[in-house]
Order: structure tokens, then C-alpha cells, then sequence
């Protein structure tokens, strides 16, 4: 079965340095998402992304955080400058159509910001 | 969006039938009602959707009342592996499918 994968499954950093999540989203999938969740708390919407370009992002995703989808099966989100507040599970999710169609998701990767 | 309400936690015996409430009183016409579930700081995973009709597939049922104000996600025989948080979320057709968790629902099926 299809599935959505994303790496690393792990990533720690240094405050202010810049980080970059990776994700393969189901191959014939054409709508993209980031979500984040800090521990304990909810799952939070950040960005959907189709036809290469943002469709909606939320309050959280500003300046500091950009997508991209730089080849056929990748979609990455950067996250410049971290902040200690920007340690939580990121993931990304696809799904084939915009609405109808259920939203696959990864099984994350947990950001530390030291 | 609608704003849903849970209940915060619910136990359930293995092997039982798991009845999971969900009340959106402010669903709008166009609002479909979907069910996710996140299994110990997995990703979600879809269970299932519906708008006013009542649904079934090999995950769950999902039952809406009549006047569409609240629903119900039954798991038919609930084992330990779906002991998980229950999300109930409203999501508007042609919104661009943004998914809004709330606390959802801590289910523990115990033996």
C-alpha cells in the first residue's frame, strides 16, 4: 500500500540555525500539507500546497517557514532561523484531490530545537 | 468551520462496540463531518466522512442525526489497537480540504 514517508525521523538542531524537512508524498497525489503538533498539545494546520504553489497557510506558517516541491516527489518545508518554540512533530500529508479524497499522512519528524 | 465538541476521554471493553459522540450544532449546510484518528504520536489516519447520510466502510459506521447537529462513530469491535485520540472535524466543500483538529476524544479499548 502507498504510503507517505519523511525524513529524518529525527532532526535536532541549534536555535537559529536553518532546517530542512524532507517528505515523499504518494506518487500520483497532487495536494500537499504540512501540519505541526507541539507535544501535548493538538494537531495544527500550517500550509497546503497545489499546482506549485500555496494554496492557504495558517498564522503560524510566516516568514520563517517555506515550502517547496523542488522535483517530481519531494515537497519539503524550511524552517530559517529556529526557535526553541519550533520544537514539535511535523507532518506532511497528501491526498489526491483537494476535499473528497482522505488525507494521507507521514509518520512525522521530530524537530528539538536546543 | 463548525466548531465540534467531544467528550475529552472514554474507556471501552475489547471486543465491545465503541460509540463515539461528537456535537456540531453550528454545521453548516455544505459542511461534511469527518472522523480521523492518531494513534499514540503517529500520524492521523482517515477513518471515515459523511454529510447526511449515515456511512460504513471496513474501519467504522458513522451515524448523523437527522437535523445534522451531532454524530456518532461507532468502531463495532473495538480492539486494543484502536486505542487512540478521535478527532471529529467539520470540513466545508471547496475549502481546500485544511484539516482544524480539536482535543478530540482519548479512547482506551482495555481488556
Amino acid at each position: 500500500e502507498p504510503e507517505v514517508t519523511q525524513t529524518p525521523s529525527h532532526q535536532v538542531t541549534q536555535m537559529g540555525q536553518e532546517v530542512i524537512l524532507r517528505c515523499v508524498p504518494i506518487s500520483n497525489h497532487l495536494y500537499f500539507y504540512w501540519y505541526r503538533q507541539i507535544l501535548g498539545q493538538k494537531v495544527e494546520f500550517l500550509v497546503s500546497f497545489y499546482n506549485n504553489e500555496i494554496s492557504e497557510k495558517s498564522e503560524i506558517f510566516d516568514d520563517q517557514f517555506s515550502v517547496e516541491r523542488p522535483d517530481g516527489s519531494n515537497f519539503t518545508l524550511k524552517i530559517r532561523s529556529t526557535k526553541l518554540e519550533d520544537s514539535a512533530m511535523y507532518f506532511c500529508a497528501s491526498s489526491y484531490s483537494g476535499f473528497f479524497n482522505e488525507q494521507f499522512f507521514g509518520p512525522g519528524t521530530r524537530l528539538t530545537v536546543l | 468551520d463548525a466548531k465540534t465538541t467531544q467528550p475529552p476521554s472514554m474507556d471501552c471493553a475489547e471486543g465491545r462496540a465503541a460509540n463515539l459522540p461528537c456535537n456540531h450544532s453550528t454545521i453548516s449546510g455544505n459542511e461534511y463531518v469527518y472522523w480521523y484518528r492518531q494513534i499514540h504520536s503517529q500520524g492521523p489516519q482517515y477513518i471515515i466522512h459523511g454529510l447526511k447520510n449515515n456511512e460504513t466502510n471496513e474501519m467504522a459506521s458513522l451515524i448523523i442525526t437527522e437535523d445534522r447537529k451531532s454524530s456518532t462513530l461507532i468502531l463495532p469491535h473495538a480492539t486494543l489497537r484502536d486505542t487512540a485520540v478521535y478527532y471529529c472535524i467539520g470540513l466545508v466543500y471547496n475549502q481546500g480540504g485544511k484539516l482544524i483538529f480539536g482535543q478530540g476524544t482519548e479512547l482506551s479499548v482495555k481488556p
